[in-house]
C-alpha cells in the first residue's frame, strides 16, 4: 500500500512551452502533498506544500506563477512549469502524506525535466 | 534556514562489510528524522522515523540511533549486500528538509 505515482518520469520540452507533471497517489486519499526539486549533487529542495482543496504554499526563493500547483483532489496534485527556460531543467519529485499515517511521507519516482 | 548534513557524501565497501553514515543537524527545535534509501529509477523507500532522543530502530540488518541533544543520527548496515547499493537520505521536519545524501555502492 502507499504507493505514489508520478507521470511524466522524462520530459523534453522547447524553451517557452508549459509542462505539467502529475503526482497521484494510487491506493490512499492524500491530505498533504509536496513537490521537491533536485539540482546535480544537491539535495532535495521542498518548492511547495499543497492541500487538497486550498492554494499551495510556497517555500522562499520559489515563483508561484512560474510553478503552478494544483491539488484538486485527494488523489491528485499537479506542477505545471510554465513558460519553461532551460534553468529550469532539473529532477522535479513529489510526495505525499495522508492522514491516517501522519508521520510517514510517500515518494513518486520523480520527473526529469529537460527545456532546450 | 535548516540545514542537514550527511557524512560521507559516497562510500564504497566490499560484499560483508559493515558501514555506517552520519546525518547531523541543530538540535533546537528538533521534531522528527527520516532515513531514506533511494535506488536509481524508483521512489525513495522510508526506513525510518526516528522522534525521540536515543532512539534505537532496527529493520533487518540496517540500524538507527539518534542523538537530538548533540544534533545527529546514526545509520548502520550490518554485513553490506550488493543490493543495499542505494543512496541514503535523512530529512527532518515536517515537510522534510533533505541531506544530500550518501551513496552507498556495495561490490561482490
Amino acid at each position: 500500500g502507499a504507493v505514489v505515482s508520478q507521470h511524466p518520469s522524462r520530459v523534453i520540452c522547447k524553451s517557452g512551452t508549459s509542462v505539467k507533471i502529475e503526482c497521484r497517489s494510487l491506493d490512499f486519499q492524500a491530505t498533504t502533498m509536496f513537490w521537491y526539486r533536485q539540482f546535480p549533487k544537491q539535495s532535495l529542495m521542498l518548492m511547495a506544500t499543497s492541500n487538497e482543496g486550498s492554494k499551495a504554499t510556497y517555500e522562499q526563493g520559489v515563483e508561484k506563477d512560474k510553478f503552478l500547483i494544483n491539488h484538486a483532489s485527494l488523489t491528485l496534485s499537479t506542477l505545471t512549469v510554465t513558460s519553461a527556460h532551460p534553468e529550469d531543467s532539473s529532477f522535479y519529485i513529489c510526495s505525499a502524506r495522508t492522514s491516517g499515517r501522519p508521520g510517514e511521507l510517500f515518494f513518486g519516482e520523480g520527473s526529469r525535466l529537460t527545456v532546450l | 534556514i535548516l540545514n542537514v548534513e550527511q557524512s560521507p557524501q559516497s562510500l564504497h565497501v566490499q560484499e560483508g562489510d559493515s558501514t555506517n553514515f552520519t546525518c547531523s543537524f541543530p538540535s533546537s527545535n528538533f521534531y522528527a528524522l527520516h532515513w531514506y534509501r533511494w535506488e536509481t529509477a524508483k521512489s525513495p523507500e522510508a526506513l525510518f522515523v526516528m522522534t525521540l532522543n536515543g532512539d534505537e530502530k532496527k529493520k533487518g540488518r540496517i540500524s538507527a540511533t539518534l542523538n537530538t541533544k548533540e544534533g545527529y543520527s546514526y545509520l548502520y548496515i550490518k554485513g553490506s549486500q550488493p543490493e543495499d547499493s542505494a543512496t541514503y537520505l535523512c530529512a527532518l521536519g515536517t515537510a522534510l528538509i533533505f541531506g544530500k545524501g550518501t551513496t552507498l555502492s556495495v561490490s561482490s
